[in-house]
């Protein structure tokens, strides 16, 4: 499974936009990026997968480029609900589900 | 989206006692279930996978001896923690993946079991 690389945390006000980005240098040609959220004693949550160039959804962005070797996520006009910790995970669906969290990113939310 | 259920949501127990955890998945069929562990501020890890009908593979470094798994059926999975200690205490999550995904990696986490071993 590719490794990835996020920044340990980050700080943000209401109502800016947050983007994470995450690297994963040896990313296979099956594997896909997906991104997790997690609040204090509770279990992820899934925000959003893609395999190139630009997937969105109601919650986030995701914006991959053309060489896939990282991946931002984007968060917009957050609020202090957003306050949590951020996971990119990247894996081959078709190879048994298995997922490797790194460390995540945690992202704070002041007013 | 599906959901996922623990039971209980913490538990604490004695030394040397076993706990059981259990994860269903409420509104679908699960072939596969995982189980990881979480220590404070540190990310998930993942501790064994949970097929149904056949024997769990574990991590490596996870005792199976330790941590019972059993999958009997598609919608319930267990998590045995044997002989408990202290350093077991952990927040345990469970997570399914549904019995015929689409091209989609995405599991379903379960909100998590606080063990508590005195």
């Amino acid at each position: 499974l590719a490794k990835t690389t996020q920044p340990i945390s980050m700080d943000s006000y209401e109502g800016q936009e947050v983007n994470i980005t995450c690297s994963h240098n040896n990313i296979a040609t099956n594997d896909y990026i997906t991104w997790y959220q997690q609040f204090p004693s509770q279990g992820p949550r899934f925000i959003i997968q893609g395999y190139k160039t630009k997937v969105t959804n109601e919650v986030a962005s995701l914006f991959i480029p053309a060489d896939r070797k990282s991946s931002t996520l984007s968060l917009p006009r957050v609020s202090l609900s957003d306050t949590a910790v951020y996971y990119c995970l990247v894996g081959d669906p078709a190879a048994g589900n298995k997922l490797t969290f790194g460390g995540g990113t945690r992202v704070l939310v002041k007013p | 989206g599906a959901v996922v259920s623990q039971h209980p949501s913490r538990v604490i127990c004695k030394s040397g006692t076993s706990v059981k955890i259990e994860c269903r998945s409420l509104d679908f069929q699960a072939t596969t279930m995982f189980w990881y562990r979480q220590f404070p501020k540190q990310s998930l890890m993942l501790m064994a996978t949970s097929n149904e009908g056949s024997k769990a593979t574990y991590e490596q470094g996870v005792e199976k001896d330790k941590f019972l798994i059993n999958h009997a059926s598609l919608t319930l999975s267990t998590l045995t923690v044997t002989s408990a200690h202290p350093e077991d205490s952990s927040f345990y999550i469970c997570s399914a993946r549904e019995r015929a995904p689409g091209s989609y990696n995405e599991q379903f986490f379960g909100p998590g079991t606080r063990l508590t071993v005195l």
